[in-house]
């Protein structure tokens, strides 16, 4: 158990559905982080935030929503996805964003498919 | 250029092989520097963590920094058929710095370690 759990672990999913991605970090942590995980990419980073306040998004396409009700919660809303949307789905969390050590503890993540 | 280059592999080596894995990287602001394992079908976890230049140990793992070259290591020894994995660098700068917010990662390498 990594102490940040993600559900669901796989999800299929239509181009109109909608679905959301959740996230629950048990670590006492204050930042939370989405990345997406292709082959053979790095992993890019989506959305941060820091204290329940979104810090970042890096130029991620509204059709992903993100949603921090407090520091231990963390939901990726998913609308009108394209194929190639399909990727491992990974949260992460730390202690706060900017104090230096920045390490990063994640979840198994969400495979997703978008048919 | 990317901000960090990784092999990615895959490297293939027989069991009880020394193994060493590598990134360099182009921005003199890192000054954190991780190793992340990553198993099929699960998240990255955290495995090795250095600040600034010099080494690190841990058991059959070395992490290695050198600043003035802007070159990281990682190396197994006795390697393990348990050690087939991925294995990603990743880094972070100073507190309070634009690069402080956030890990930059790189691709990842594909390790096998075979019987």
């Amino acid at each position: 158990e990594t102490g940040v759990t993600q559900t669901p672990r796989h999800l299929v999913m239509g181009m109109t559905n909608k679905k959301s991605l959740k996230c629950e970090q048990h670590l006492g942590h204050n930042a939370m982080y989405w990345y997406k995980q292709s082959a053979k990419k790095p992993l890019e980073l989506m959305f941060v935030y820091n204290f329940k306040e979104q810090t970042e998004n890096n130029s991620v396409p509204s059709r992903f929503s993100p949603e921090c009700p407090n520091s231990s919660h963390l939901f990726l809303h998913l609308h009108t996805l394209q194929p190639e949307d399909s990727a491992l789905y990974l949260c992460a969390s730390s202690q706060e964003v900017g104090g230096g050590q920045n390490i990063q503890y994640f979840g198994a993540g969400t495979r997703l498919s978008v048919l | 250029q990317k901000e960090v280059e990784q092999d990615p592999g895959p490297l293939s080596v027989p069991e009880g092989a020394i193994v060493s894995l590598n990134c360099t990287y182009s921005n003199s602001a890192f000054q954190y520097f991780m190793w992340y394992r990553q198993y099929s079908r699960k998240g990255p976890e955290l495995l090795m963590y250095t600040y600034s230049s010099g080494n690190k140990e841990d058991g059959r793992f070395t992490a290695q920094v050198d600043k003035s070259s802007k070159y990281i290591s990682l190396f197994i020894r006795d390697s393990q058929p348990s050690d087939s994995a991925t294995y990603l660098c990743a880094m972070s700068g100073a507190p309070n710095t634009g690069t402080a917010s956030k890990l930059t990662f790189g691709t990842g390498t594909r390790l096998q370690v075979t019987l």
